[in-house]
Order: C-alpha cells, then sequence, then structure tokens
C-alpha cells in the first residue's frame, strides 16, 4: 500500500488555472475509477471535492474538475481563488484498502 | 445536520492500547460503510480501516493490520477503533469518516488526538 506520488507544491495567480497530478500503479488508479480528491485548510476537516475520477458533490464549484490517464489522476482548479489555497490529497481505491496521496501545498500568489 | 464525534484518545506508552469511539448523528448510520483516516502532526492524511454496514468486509491498512480492530454497533450509533500494540508512529489526530458512493469519504468528525509516547 504504497502512497500516491503528488507533487508536493503547485502554485498560480487568482484567476488561472492550475494542475495537481496524483500518479498511482495499475493496481489502483489505474485499476479503478474510484480516484477522490479532499481539500483541507490548515486547522480544519479534510472537504470532499470530486469522487469516482469526475464527479463533483453537491455544492462543490465547477472550478474544480477531475479526469485520469492511466496510472495517473488530476486535478484542475481554474479560476484561482485566494480560498483555494490549502493542502489537496487523492485518494483511490486499491481493490482491497485505500490510499490517499502525500498532499500538494497549492499557494494563490 | 450530520455529526460525527470522536473520543477516547490521549496519551499512552509504547505497547499499550487504547479505545477509540464515534458517535454519530444525523443520518441514517445504519446504512453507511464507515472509516477511520488518521493524521500525524504536519503530515498527510492515512487510511487505517473501514467497515461496511453490516460487518461484512473490514479492511485494515498495512501498517495497523494485526494490532487494530474496527468495529460498530448500529444500535447505539457508534463506531469502534481498539488500537493494541501501540508505537511512536501511531501518534496521530484519528478521524471518523462516512463513506459516499462506496468509493470517497463525505463527512469528517473533528478527530481525537492519539499521542504515544513513553
Amino acid at each position: 500500500q504504497s502512497a500516491l506520488t503528488q507533487p508536493p507544491s503547485a502554485s498560480g495567480s487568482p484567476g488561472q488555472s492550475v494542475t495537481i497530478s496524483c500518479t498511482g500503479t495499475s493496481s489502483d488508479v489505474g485499476a479503478y475509477n474510484y480516484v477522490s480528491w479532499y481539500q483541507q485548510h490548515p486547522g480544519k476537516v479534510p472537504k470532499l471535492l470530486i469522487y469516482e475520477v469526475t464527479k463533483r458533490p453537491s455544492g462543490v464549484p465547477d472550478r474544480f474538475s477531475g479526469s485520469k490517464s492511466g496510472n495517473t489522476a488530476s486535478l484542475t482548479v481554474s479560476g484561482l481563488q485566494t480560498e483555494d489555497e490549502a493542502e489537496y490529497y487523492c485518494s483511490s481505491y486499491t481493490g482491497s484498502s485505500r490510499v490517499f496521496g502525500g498532499g500538494t501545498k497549492l499557494t494563490v500568489l | 445536520e450530520v455529526q460525527l464525534v470522536e473520543s477516547g484518545g490521549g496519551l499512552v506508552k509504547p505497547g499499550g492500547s487504547l479505545r477509540l469511539s464515534c458517535a454519530a448523528s444525523g443520518f441514517s448510520f445504519s446504512v453507511y460503510t464507515m472509516n477511520w483516516v488518521r493524521q500525524a502532526p504536519g503530515k498527510g492524511l492515512e487510511w487505517v480501516s473501514s467497515i461496511s454496514s453490516n460487518t461484512n468486509f473490514i479492511l485494515y491498512g498495512d501498517s495497523v493490520k494485526g494490532r487494530f480492530t474496527i468495529s460498530r454497533d448500529n444500535a447505539k450509533n457508534s463506531l469502534y477503533l481498539q488500537m493494541n500494540g501501540l508505537r511512536a508512529d501511531d501518534t496521530a489526530l484519528y478521524y471518523c469518516a462516512r463513506d459516499y458512493s462506496g468509493t470517497s469519504i463525505d463527512r469528517w468528525g473533528q478527530g481525537t488526538l492519539v499521542t504515544v509516547s513513553s
């Protein structure tokens, strides 16, 4: 159960778009369309942004979108806003467990 | 309103045991798969364990397998985590979390802090 690989940091200016990658293996990300993404502000609990690769729960702005190609999933945040500055985690089902990525700190410049 | 309230955390010596509890309210607890997820201080999220609504399916992360036991009492709307053989690297904030669509987590408690230290 190795953690999924995310870049430790990403950044963008307000209004821009930024994409965060999440790389797994053919046993997790590549095997199932069960990738989810979470946003966590400092001192707060995580918030579900994307589930099943591309789906958004009710209330999540459409500025957040997900995709997957092979063993790599991606989260794109469009029209960056200052409140998007947070830690972002991906997660995948593996068939017998779940695994999270190490997290990406998104800075809005 | 969905609420998940964890309790039972604290300071314990290496090799010791703790039992975490999670009281759920505001939703039909008995039909949901539930999870425990932990976060070490300043670190990322780590999935610990999950249990299906009828307890037929129970899963554990490799780092806790054989030491931790998840259980639930649907009559009491409660989730539990029995932690034995605790180690320093088990030190973390432990979240009770509700499954969503069988593939993700949509509700989190505020967490209970477990510190393993001599």
